[in-house]
């Protein structure tokens, strides 16, 4: 089993929905969250990180499920412009060590 | 401000070469990351510099792959006798503290075909 798996998509949305998508990590002992974005043949940017008690900026909303192990990312209202890859990104303090999903497609469409 | 940068942004070579490639960080920034990134993947860690030294290079496949940061700043990745399974997108990422979990600036990246 990969230590943090994504679904690779890709999620194929109309403009104005609602979608989300989720992230599982194997290891109970991760301390830390994020979601980057990556665009088409760009580099990752951080989009946000994940708190414990959930967070949320503008139209993106972040949840972590420590129960369940795992980190989910909400996008309203989508624009085109949110068509992009979502990489989640798991921390272990115990090794120092920041696992990269292997990416989660978004697709908008008119 | 600027934004880190790689040079090439492409590079072509020969199965067995040796080849170079460098990252200069936003400056300032102390911490440096090395990733190389396959084709629906995400990045893969190959080693983290804390000021001149490697921290962790756990991630470096073989003893093919080298890489120095000799000042604190620039960084050079090197790999000898490149083989076909090192075409990839390597990445390279600064951040401002000493916390892995802080934010990670990233490059272009440079794309590196071995033929």
């Amino acid at each position: 089993r990969k230590e943090v798996e994504q679904d690779p998509g890709p999620f194929n949305v109309p403009e104005g929905a609602t979608v989300a998508f989720n992230c599982t990590y194997s290891n109970s002992a991760s301390q830390s969250f994020f979601w980057y974005r990556q665009d088409c043949r760009k580099e990752p940017k951080l989009l946000m990180s994940v708190y414990s008690s959930g967070n949320e900026d503008g139209r993106f909303t972040a949840q972590l499920n420590r129960a369940s192990q795992y980190i989910s990312l909400l996008i309203r209202d989508s624009k085109l412009s949110d068509s992009a890859t979502y990489l989640c990104v798991v921390y272990l303090d115990s090794n120092y060590q920041l696992i990269w999903g292997a990416g989660t497609k978004l697709i908008i469409k008119p | 401000g600027a934004g880190v940068s790689q040079t090439p942004s492409n590079k072509v070579t020969e199965k067995g070469k040796y080849v170079e490639l460098r990252c200069d960080p936003i400056s300032g920034h102390t911490a440096l990351y090395w990733y190389r990134q396959s084709l629906g993947q995400g990045p893969e860690f190959l080693i983290y510099f804390q000021g001149t030294g490697a921290a962790d290079d756990s991630g470096l496949p073989n003893d093919r792959f080298f890489a120095v940061r000799p000042e604190g700043s620039v960084s050079t990745l090197k790999i000898q006798r490149t083989e076909r399974g090192d075409s990839a997108v390597y990445l390279c990422a600064s951040s401002l503290g000493t916390s892995r979990v802080d934010e990670q600036f990233f490059g272009p990246g440079t794309r590196l075909t071995v033929l």
